[in-house]
This record gives C-alpha cells, structure tokens and sequence, in this order.
C-alpha cells in the first residue's frame, strides 16, 4: 500500500530561524494538502498544490511539490512564536480507499 | 457560516460500551471525514461519506462505523469500546463536488473520548 514519510516528526528552533518539514510518498501523487494544528486546536488548511514542481508562497511561508509529485516541502522563513504547532501533508491514497495524513512536524520556537 | 461541530465535546466511557458522536458539517458541504487522532498513531482516517453514502475507508475494525443522513449530518459509533480507542475523534467537511476527495477540509474542534 502507500506509504508516507513525514520529517522531522520534531523540530525546536529559535525565534527568526528558519523551519522546514518534508513530506514522501511512495506513490505518485495527484494533489498534496498542508494543515496546521494549533495545541489544543484542529487543524486548520493552509494550502494545497497540484502540479508538478509547483511552489506557492503565503507570506512567510513556501510550499512545494516535487517534480515527481512524490514529495513536498513547507517552509518557514524567520520563524515566530506564533508558527507553533503541528504541520501535517495531506493526500488521498492511490486506490481512493483511504484519505491519508503523515505523522506530522511539531514545531517549538523559543524566543 | 457556522463552522463544523461536533457533540459532545468530551465522553468518558467504560470498556465495553458503546459510543455516538455527531458531526454537523458547514451548511451546503456533502462530504464529511472522519479522524482518529492519538499521540502515537496521529491522524487516522476512519471513513468518507458523501451524500448519504459511504465513499472512502479506512483500516479500522468493524467496531467503527458511521452514516450520513439527507441533510448531511454524519454520525459514528464505536460498539464495544476498548482501552486504545481513547482519542481525540475530528471530523471535517468539505463541499464534496468536482475532485471530491481533494477539496479543502474543514475541521471540528473533535469530541475528545476517554475510556475506562
């Protein structure tokens, strides 16, 4: 079945460094979501890509999806106290049996 | 528009019961997900319904099963609860129409599920 790798599943940094959260699949993807889960929250949707080598930035942020369209990566520039939580990628399985979501990336910043 | 919610916000059962939460998805959106999410394990997906159908599914055990009714409110049951199905239980809406599966979802705030 497909598998999903989602890396680092921790990452602590300090305030105005910056964050990056990798995304794999075994599988040729057809779209890729990233949520962001606040402690104590839900997630919440950020964006989704779907075309290959496709990047997207909102502010800080940058979102890519690889040429392959098996991987992608979230990026943060100059993190802030306000990037905590969890970063999760997001995709349906293959076969569409099944709605998949990696492990997810805790990020901490400290100030 | 009103978000999703879900009631009750917090269960505590015993082993052996058996369970019923509720989904009220944003109005207008047909597709409602269902999530198991532990501190291990992360984010399952339990299952999709779409129009009162069940589109999707994931590999959990026949203990958890759901329904969508005509105004698309969906609920899920789990019979005989077990120690490990404590969690945190999401479920999420979206419109449901074109690439159905790829559409933005929306979250619930989750009905957190203890069992004793």
């Amino acid at each position: 079945g497909q598998q999903v790798m989602q890396i680092p599943q921790y990452q602590h940094v300090q305030e105005g460094e910056d964050f990056t959260t990798y995304c794999n699949s075994s599988t040729t993807l057809s779209n890729i979501q990233w949520y962001k889960q606040r402690p104590g929250g839900h997630p919440v949707f950020l964006i989704q890509l779907v075309k290959s080598g496709e990047v997207k930035k909102q502010k800080r942020l940058t979102f890519q999806f690889g040429e392959a369209k098996k991987n992608s990566s979230l990026h943060i520039t100059a993190t802030q106290t306000t990037d905590v939580g969890t970063y999760f990628c997001f995709f349906p399985n293959q076969a569409g049996t099944a709605l998949i979501f990696g492990k997810g990336t805790t990020l901490s910043v400290s100030s | 528009k009103a978000g999703v919610t879900q009631t009750p916000r917090y269960l505590i059962k015993t082993r052996g019961q058996q369970v019923t939460l509720s989904c009220s998805p944003i109005s207008g959106h047909r597709s409602v997900s269902w999530y198991q999410q532990t501190p291990g394990q992360g984010l399952q997906f339990l299952f999709e319904y779409f129009s009162e159908t069940q589109r999707n599914k994931g590999n959990f055990p026949g203990r958890f099963s759901g329904r969508q009714f005509s105004n698309s409110r969906s609920e899920m049951n789990v019979s005989t609860l077990e120690l490990g199905d404590s969690a945190l239980y999401l479920c999420a809406s979206s419109p449901g129409h074109g690439q159905a599966e790829y559409n933005e979802q929306f979250f619930g705030p989750g009905t957190r599920l203890t069992v004793l």
